[in-house]
């Protein structure tokens, strides 16, 4: 079955710099790459998603980068602010839309 | 606009009680739905999931079970809860075609005494 590799597990950055999050998979048939938000005590909301016949995509300060060779895929986020603080879970999916979830990134913006 | 609801937000209950979680969605017809558990720290562990009335696959063999009584209802049981048991479980709704984004509930966090 797939896998999917998250990392870091912890990222601390200064408010305005930028935060990277890279996760792999393995299985070359993923073809759907979702990243999620989740708060403290509330469920994952997506935030930005990637599909296997697009490199890039990207929403404001938010950038989903794909390298289907590689098998991996980054999330990036520039002049991060305080309220990008939490966790973020990236996943990759089938046709058979069974999502597997790397194990996350706890992300700290120091205001 | 398509909502998706789960209920009990918190729920503790004593080793060996019964367990009845539920999820709803509401706007739109035939989803798909799922059950994950989220263990602290961790990722989120596919439990079960339904592509219709009364089809449900299981992911992993334990001790809950699922159940899909109408389009847009998902229900997770036990008949006796195990320590084990503790953590917190997620509600997501998909449409039905394709590779579509996955919709989560705000979860229930169950403790086991």
């Amino acid at each position: 079955g797939e896998n999917v590799e998250q990392h870091p597990s912890t990222l601390s950055v200064q408010e305005g710099d930028s935060a990277v999050i890279k996760c792999t998979y393995s299985d070359s048939a993923s073809n759907y790459f979702p990243w999620y938000k989740q708060e403290l005590g509330k469920g994952p909301q997506l935030i930005i998603d990637i599909r296997s016949n697009v490199g890039e995509k990207k929403d404001q300060r938010i950038a989903v980068t794909l390298n289907k060779t590689a098998k991996h895929f980054s999330l990036h986020i520039t002049e991060t602010q305080p309220e990008d603080s939490a966790v973020y879970f990236c996943a990759a999916a089938n046709t058979g839309n069974q999502f597997y979830f790397g194990t996350g990134t706890s992300l700290t913006v120091i205001p | 606009s398509q909502t998706i609801h789960q209920w009990p937000a918190t729920l503790v209950q004593p080793v060996g009680s019964p367990l009845s979680l539920e999820c709803t969605v509401e706007g739109t017809s035939n989803p798909n739905l799922y059950w994950y558990r989220q263990a602290a720290g961790r990722g989120l562990q596919l439990l079960f999931y339904s592509v219709g009335i009364g089809q449900i696959s299981s992911e992993v063999p334990q001790n809950l079970s699922a159940s899909r009584p109408q389009d847009r209802q998902f229900i997770l049981s036990s008949k006796k809860l195990l320590l084990s048991d503790s953590g917190f479980y997620l509600c997501a709704w998909s449409l039905g075609v394709g590779n579509q984004p996955q919709h989560f509930g705000d979860g229930t966090r169950l403790s086991i005494l």
